[in-house]
C-alpha cells in the first residue's frame, strides 16, 4: 500500500463548479499535511497547509480527519486557472515529506 | 533569477554514462533534497541533506549518489545511467528555522531537470 494515495483523476468540471479531492495516508504517526499545486511541466508549489481544525484560504478549504486518516481539498467557484495537478503531501516524524501521485483537475470553459 | 537553480534543464544521454545534475540556491536554506518524478508515481525522494555534513538516503537512493559542496549547492550523480532512470528530477530546499512542528518545512523547488537515458 502506498504511504499517500490519491485518485489520479482527471476531474473535468465546468467553470464555477465546486470540486473536492480526497487523499488517504497510511501512517497514523504522520503529523503534518499539505496540498501542493503543480502546473504542467512545472515545479510543485505549496498551495496550503492542512490544520487539524480545518482551514480556508479564499476559495480553497482543507480538512483533516485523523481518525480515518484522510485529507480533503475543496475548491469553490472553479476558475480556468485552477487547472493543474494537486499533490497531497504528508510529513511523518523526522523524515522528508512524502508526496502522493497527484490528482489532475481540468476546468472547462 | 530563480531562487533554486538546476542545471542542466534537459539532458539526453546513453546507458552507462556518468551524469551529474547540479542544484544551487540563493534562499539561504540549510536543507536540500533531490526528488524524481515519474508519471503515475508522484515525487519520490532520492537523497536529502540537513546541512553540509549531513546526508541521508531517501526511498530510492540505489544507483544515485550526492554531494553537498556548500550550503548552497547539492549535486546528484548517476554513476552509470540506465534507461529506468529516465525521469524529471527536482531539487528542493527548506529552512529548518521555519519548520515548526512540521519537520521538513515548506519545500521550494527548482524548475526541474529532464533526463532521458537511451
Amino acid at each position: 500500500r502506498k504511504e499517500v494515495e490519491q485518485d489520479p483523476g482527471p476531474f473535468n468540471v465546468p467553470e464555477g463548479a465546486t470540486v473536492a479531492f480526497n487523499c488517504t495516508y497510511s501512517n497514523s504517526a504522520s503529523q503534518s499535511f499539505f496540498w501542493y499545486r503543480q502546473d504542467c511541466r512545472k515545479e510543485p508549489k505549496l498551495l496550503m497547509s492542512v490544520y487539524s481544525s480545518g482551514n480556508e484560504d479564499g476559495r480553497f478549504t482543507a480538512q483533516l480527519n485523523r481518525a480515518s486518516q484522510y485529507i480533503s481539498l475543496l475548491i469553490r467557484d472553479s476558475k480556468l486557472s485552477d487547472s493543474a495537478t494537486y499533490l497531497c503531501v504528508v510529513g511523518t516524524g523526522r523524515r522528508a515529506l512524502t508526496f502522493g501521485s497527484g490528482t489532475r483537475l481540468q476546468v472547462q470553459p | 533569477d530563480a531562487d533554486v537553480t538546476q542545471t542542466p534543464r534537459n539532458r539526453i544521454t546513453k546507458t552507462g554514462k556518468r551524469i551529474m545534475l547540479e542544484c544551487s540556491q540563493t534562499k539561504g536554506h540549510d536543507r536540500m533534497y533531490w526528488y524524481r518524478q515519474d508519471p503515475g508515481l508522484g515525487l519520490r525522494l532520492i537523497y536529502y541533506s540537513f546541512d553540509v555534513k549531513d546526508i541521508n538516503k531517501g526511498e530510492i537512493s540505489d544507483g544515485y549518489s550526492v554531494s553537498r559542496q556548500a550550503q548552497a549547492k547539492f549535486s546528484l550523480s548517476l554513476e552509470s545511467a540506465i534507461p529506468n532512470q529516465t525521469a524529471l528530477y527536482f531539487c528542493a530546499t527548506s529552512d529548518s528555522r521555519l519548520a515548526g512542528t512540521n519537520w521538513a518545512g515548506e519545500l521550494f523547488f527548482g524548475e526541474g531537470s529532464r533526463l532521458t537515458v537511451l
